[in-house]
């Protein structure tokens, strides 16, 4: 079974200071890995994704991640945070199967932003 | 134009109700998929369809029953709501063999 595992369930930093969250899978096949983000009271939002293309990917709102399979680990980062970046991020990762790419998510991340 | 809608946006009912909550997108997907997130906003598979099939049944209470009446639409039919199902529940859909979801924007049920 494949599962992701998010460190912090709560991280603040300073507007305009460098965004890591971290992420780290377990599995036994290649994965799929993704980072949606979550605005209060909405829906999830495709941050980036991870296909085994490129192991530095580049997504929305200038976020990126790296995958790191020697750390089985895929950090969300950004270099400097906004008061807009304020959200629950989410981990997740693919588990594919009879056309149905289950997401499997971690726990997510709460993100503030201090001005 | 929105992709994946979801409706109601809130639903406050009864211990012991029945309730719907309805899935549409627009977005010609295959697949369309039924998640709950807990108060802990931890998010689970609850279901998945694809084609009209039932591919996925993650351990649910039968309580639980998702009917798609075409491809664009997947509701979530609830009998006798207990206070536990109190969450919010969001739908989402890809294309066939693909991974990348779209989430609509969720329903948040209360049980009272």
């Amino acid at each position: 079974a494949q599962s992701v595992t998010q460190l912090g369930s709560h991280v603040s930093v300073s507007e305009g200071a460098l965004v890591l969250l971290r992420c780290n899978y377990s599995s036994s096949v290649p994965p799929y890995l993704f980072w949606y983000v979550q605005y209060p009271n909405q829906g999830l939002q495709l941050l980036l994704k991870y296909t085994s293309a490129a192991t530095l990917v580049k997504g929305i709102n200038g976020f990126e991640a790296e995958f790191k399979k020697s750390e089985t680990s895929f950090h969300l980062t950004k270099p400097s945070a906004h008061m807009s970046d304020a959200a629950e991020y989410f981990c997740a990762v693919s588990n594919s199967g009879a056309g149905s790419y289950q997401l499997t998510f971690g726990k997510g991340t709460k993100l503030s932003v201090i001005p | 134009d929105t992709a994946v809608s979801q409706t109601p946006k809130y639903l406050v009912t009864q211990m012991g109700n029945d309730k719907s909550i309805k899935c549409e997108q627009n977005l010609g997907h295959d697949t369309m998929y039924w998640y709950k997130q807990d108060s802990k906003k931890f998010l689970k598979i609850m279901f998945s369809y694809n084609n009209k099939e039932l591919i996925i049944n993650e351990t649910v209470p039968n309580r639980f029953s998702p009917k798609s009446p075409d491809k664009a639409h997947l509701n979530l039919h609830i009998n006798s709501l207990e206070l536990g199902d109190s969450a919010v529940y969001f739908c989402a859909s890809s294309r066939l063999g693909t991974d990348t979801q779209y989430f609509g924007p969720g329903t948040r049920l209360t049980v009272l």
